[in-house]
């Protein structure tokens, strides 16, 4: 059973700060990992996509990073502002047969501080 | 933004009542899914759509069904309502294109806070 884990599960950091966010999991058998964005009560945003036989993705000030075969990905902010501040879930996609099967980790919970 | 809405926003209920959430899509998606979200397990899919007609089971599918008559519309029903259902609940949606589902992002609604006394 694929298992996703988010570390740290809660970061603070001032406003200018650089910062990694931290996906591992445990089949490295997927299609593709994710990154989505969650603020307070209300959907996730996609923010990331790779494909597995790609490395990194990036999009303006994130960088994701995805290392298949050690079963790890990596989320870089740059140049931190308050309004990165929310909860950032990864997710591999795994297959059911019949439709795409996304396995989330529990999130990091950012905030980012004047 | 991709166009799904979900109704309600937000329901409380008592234990032993049947419920239905509803999921509407705009975008004629083939894929739709419904997910739960809970404190210390993220989401876990409860039930996904690959077509009219067409559903299966997710990972805690259990005290669930679900019915998609028209593309646009995914139904949840809790048949009787239990205080360990308390929730919310997303529905998501993804489209197939050459690779399959499985190469593209779902995207997701804005959620349903259910709550069961």
């Amino acid at each position: 059973k694929q298992e996703v884990t988010q570390i740290p599960a809660a970061l603070s950091v001032p406003e200018g700060e650089n910062l990694v966010l931290n996906c591992s999991f445990t089949d490295s058998a997927i299609y593709n990992l994710q990154w989505f964005r969650q603020d307070p009560g209300k959907g996730l945003t996609s923010l990331l996509l790779i494909q597995s036989s790609q490395r990194e993705q990036t999009s303006g000030r994130l960088n994701a990073s995805l290392d298949k075969s050690s079963g790890r990905s990596t989320l870089y902010i740059a140049a931190s502002q308050p309004g990165d501040s929310a909860t950032y879930l990864c997710a591999v996609t795994g297959d059911t047969g019949t439709a795409s099967k996304l396995t989330f980790g529990t999130g990091t919970r950012l905030q980012v501080t004047l | 933004d991709a166009g799904i809405t979900q109704s309600p926003r937000h329901k409380v209920t008592e234990t032993g009542t049947p419920v239905t959430l509803r999921c509407h899509q705009t975008e004629n998606h083939r894929y739709m899914y419904w997910y739960r979200q809970d404190p210390g397990h993220g989401l876990r899919l409860i039930h996904y759509s690959y077509g009219v007609k067409d559903t299966d089971k997710g990972e805690v599918s259990d005290g669930y069904s679900v019915s998609r008559s028209k593309t646009e519309d995914f139904l949840l029903t809790l048949e009787s309502a239990t205080s360990s259902q308390t929730s919310v609940y997303f529905c998501a949606i993804s489209e197939e294109l050459a690779g399959g589902p499985r190469q593209e992002t779902q995207y997701f609604g804005p959620g349903t806070r259910l709550l069961v006394l």
